[in-house]
């Protein structure tokens, strides 16, 4: 079964509208990392997010964790056709030890529309 | 800063045939490496990750193998590849002392026809 669930699984929105996409877990989730993929290319690290109540914003993307650490959710403000692609949410999977493997979710395909 | 190449960029290769996917990584020493592979229209699974030269773990039984013979080299190989190998391979790393976030390759997109 998925671990981490993204929705929506794609997302069309006009050029300046705001949108938000989410990310859950059935577990606590010890580190959130926010990416952003081209189609055909490499991840670009947006955040991470790890205390419970945490938000970070760079530009127009806003990242928040939830308290409880199992939801969380992604929010771009006026939307730009720059920021189209693939967002991907990922989750630490450290079982104590040194090891960092992340788990990454299904994904969000957006598309604005100028 | 660290970077990490990842080469070739496309790939097709029949069935049946063999393979290799070499990932390097400049800027760092020591890291930990990863390969995902991500399939059309799913997200990112994980197959290896990597602490060291000669250690291996691997998350998913399949088809391929990976090896690090060298600090920042870590190759993903198959003897004979089948259908359900195509996808988009990304090679990652991370910094132990950190392990704040993953740094990604620009991917491998595989066909195996």
């Amino acid at each position: 079964s998925q671990e981490l669930e993204q929705s929506p699984q794609s997302l069309i929105v006009q050029e300046g509208k705001n949108l938000t996409i989410n990310c859950t877990s059935s577990k606590t989730l010890y580190g959130l990392y926010w990416y952003k993929q081209k189609y055909g290319e490499g991840l670009i690290f947006l955040m991470m997010l790890q205390k419970g109540g945490e938000e970070k914003s760079h530009e127009k993307i806003t990242a928040k964790l939830d308290e409880k650490k199992q939801q969380s959710s992604l929010h771009i403000t006026a939307s730009q056709p720059s920021h189209a692609g693939i967002y991907l949410c990922g989750a630490d999977r450290r079982y104590g030890g040194a090891t960092n493997k992340l788990i990454f979710g299904t994904g969000t395909l957006l598309a604005v529309q100028p | 800063s660290q970077t990490i190449h990842q080469w070739p960029a496309t790939l097709v290769q029949p069935v049946g045939s063999p393979l290799s996917l070499e990932c390097t990584v400049e800027g760092t020493s020591n890291p930990n490496l990863y390969w995902y592979r991500q399939a059309a229209g799913r997200g990112l699974q994980l197959l290896f990750y990597s602490v060291g030269i000669g250690q291996i773990s691997s998350e998913v039984p399949q088809n391929l193998s990976a090896s690090r013979p060298q600090d920042r080299q870590f190759i993903l190989s198959s003897k004979k590849l089948l259908l359900s190998d195509s996808g988009f391979y990304l090679c990652a790393s991370t910094i132990l002392a950190t392990n704040e976030k993953l740094f990604f390759g620009s991917g491998t997109q595989l066909s195996v026809l």
